[in-house]
């Protein structure tokens, strides 16, 4: 299967911090990316869908202002969290999908475990 | 709206057989979906079924009655590696998004 890789794996900040989350895929060129986030033991919650070279598409409920969405080339998408509070500490999880695999077959990077404090 | 529904865990025993149940209602469909997530790990792709029937890919086989709207997973010859949450997930919206269904925990027992 294809590689995908997010950075930070971990990061634990204060509470009015920003972070940012970096998601690539290494080996194919990603048409689509999609982050998710995830509370333990709970399912993977679409947050948004983002094409290269346009705006991310937000689901119903994720705040627009508070999750920015990059998504600048056919490798790299970040997520930004502004002004993070304990309540945005989860488990995000960004996927790509690409013309590899099935067409129903998105490839996860290894997630990243956000703390605020 | 759109809801996937499944068992929230199951128990099985090395070597048994395992079916994983997943019943969905979305506004679109454009097929169904298992993903295997152990803890801490990001999720894998198993298996994926765009029309109605089996797919078998090694000791896992897929099913999908899109009448029913209705799948499930079959994991034959378990081992204590297949512990993990299974997820289901249907791809809508013009085949655009995913929807996850909310996970099945299965612990294979020795």
């Amino acid at each position: 299967g294809a590689v995908v890789s997010q950075h930070p794996s971990r990061v634990i900040c204060k509470s009015g911090t920003s972070v940012k989350i970096e998601c690539r895929s290494l080996d194919f060129q990603a048409t689509t990316m999609f982050w998710y986030r995830q509370f333990p033991k709970k399912s993977l919650m679409l947050m948004a869908t983002s094409n290269e070279g346009s705006k991310a598409t937000y689901e119903q409920g994720v705040e627009k202002d508070k999750f920015l969405i990059n998504h600048a080339s056919l490798t790299l998408s970040t997520l930004t969290v502004t002004s993070a509070h304990p309540e945005d500490s989860s488990f995000y999880i960004c996927s790509s999908k690409g013309h590899r695999g099935p067409d129903n077959e998105q490839f996860f990077g290894p997630g990243t475990r956000l703390t605020v404090l | 709206g759109q809801s996937l529904e499944q068992p929230s865990e199951v128990t099985a025993v090395e070597g048994a057989i395992v079916q994983i149940n997943c019943t969905y209602q979305t506004s679109g469909f454009y097929g169904l979906s298992w993903y295997q997530q152990h803890d801490g790990g990001a999720p894998t792709f198993l298996s994926y079924n765009a029309l109605d029937g089996l797919e078998e890919t090694g000791r896992f086989s897929s099913f999908l009655s899109r009448s029913d709207s209705y799948g499930y997973l079959l994991l034959q010859e378990l081992q204590m590696k297949d512990s993990a949450s299974y997820f289901c997930a249907v791809r809508d919206n013009y085949g655009q998004n995913f929807v996850f269904g909310p996970g099945t925990r299965l612990s294979v027992l020795p």
